[in-house]
C-alpha cells in the first residue's frame, strides 16, 4: 500500500460546477498538508496547506482534513476552465534526519468543459 | 521576486551517458530538493540539500547524485543513463524546512534514447 492514494481520473466537468478531489493517507506521522496544481508542461504551484483537522478557505477553494480518517480533500467552488489542470496532494513529516519531506498523490487530472 | 530556476529545460541524451541538472532557488532560500516525475509513479523524492549539505535522500540508486554550492544554487547528476530515467525532473526551494512551502521550477524535461 502506498504512503499516498489518489485517484488519476481523469475527471471532467461542467464549467460552474463543484469539484471534489481526495487523497487518502496511512502514515500517522504525516503533519502538514497541502494541495499543489499542475499546469501542462509547468512544475507544481502550492494553492493551499493546513496541519489541522477542519477546513481552511481561499477563495473558491476549499482544503478540508480528516486526520481521523487519514483523508484530504479539496472542493473548487464555481469551476472555470483555467482550472484545468492536474491536481497533487502532498504531506510532510519528520524524517529520521530531523527535517521534513513531502510526500505526494500520483495527481487527478481535472478538466472543466466551457 | 524571482522563481526558481531550472537549466535546461529539455534535454536528449544516450543511454550510458551521463548528465547534469542545474537549479537556482528563490533568493534567500537555503533548501534545494529535488524530484523525479513520471506518468507512472508520480512525483518521486530524489534528495533534498540545505546549507550544502544533504539532509534527506529517497530511494534511488546512487547512480543519482547532487550537490549544494555555498549561493545555494544546487546541480544533481545522473551517470550511466538508463532508458527508465527519461523523465521531468523538478527542483523545489524553501526557506528552512519542507513543513509547508515549498516552491517549484519549471523542470528538465529529460528523455534518454
Amino acid at each position: 500500500q502506498k504512503e499516498v492514494e489518489q485517484d488519476p481520473g481523469p475527471l471532467s466537468v461542467p464549467e460552474g460546477a463543484i469539484v471534489s478531489l481526495n487523497c487518502t493517507y496511512s502514515n500517522s506521522a504525516f503533519q502538514y498538508f497541502m494541495w499543489y496544481r499542475q499546469y501542462s508542461r509547468k512544475g507544481p504551484e502550492l494553492l493551499m496547506y493546513t496541519y489541522s483537522s477542519g477546513n481552511k478557505e481561499d477563495g473558491r477553494f476549499t482544503a478540508q482534513v480528516d486526520k481521523s480518517s487519514k483523508y484530504i480533500s479539496l472542493f473548487i467552488r464555481d469551476s472555470q476552465p483555467s482550472d484545468s489542470a492536474t491536481y497533487l496532494c502532498a504531506m510532510s513529516a519528520l524524517s529520521g534526519a530531523g527535517s521534513y519531506q513531502l510526500t505526494f498523490g500520483k495527481g487527478t487530472k481535472l478538466s472543466v468543459i466551457p | 521576486k524571482a522563481g526558481v530556476t531550472q537549466t535546461p529545460r529539455y534535454l536528449i541524451k544516450t543511454r550510458g551517458q551521463q548528465v547534469t541538472l542545474s537549479c537556482s532557488p528563490i533568493s534567500g532560500h537555503r533548501s534545494v530538493s529535488w524530484y523525479q516525475q513520471t506518468p507512472g509513479q508520480g512525483l518521486q523524492f530524489l534528495f533534498e540539500y540545505f546549507s550544502e549539505t544533504q539532509r534527506n535522500k529517497g530511494n534511488f540508486p546512487g547512480r543519482f547524485s547532487g550537490r549544494q554550492f555555498s549561493n545555494s544554487r544546487s546541480e544533481m547528476n545522473v551517470s550511466t543513463l538508463e532508458l527508465g530515467d527519461s523523465a521531468l525532473y523538478l527542483c523545489a526551494s524553501s526557506g528552512e524546512q519542507l513543513n509547508t512551502e515549498a516552491f517549484f521550477g519549471q523542470g528538465t524535461r529529460l528523455t534518454v534514447v
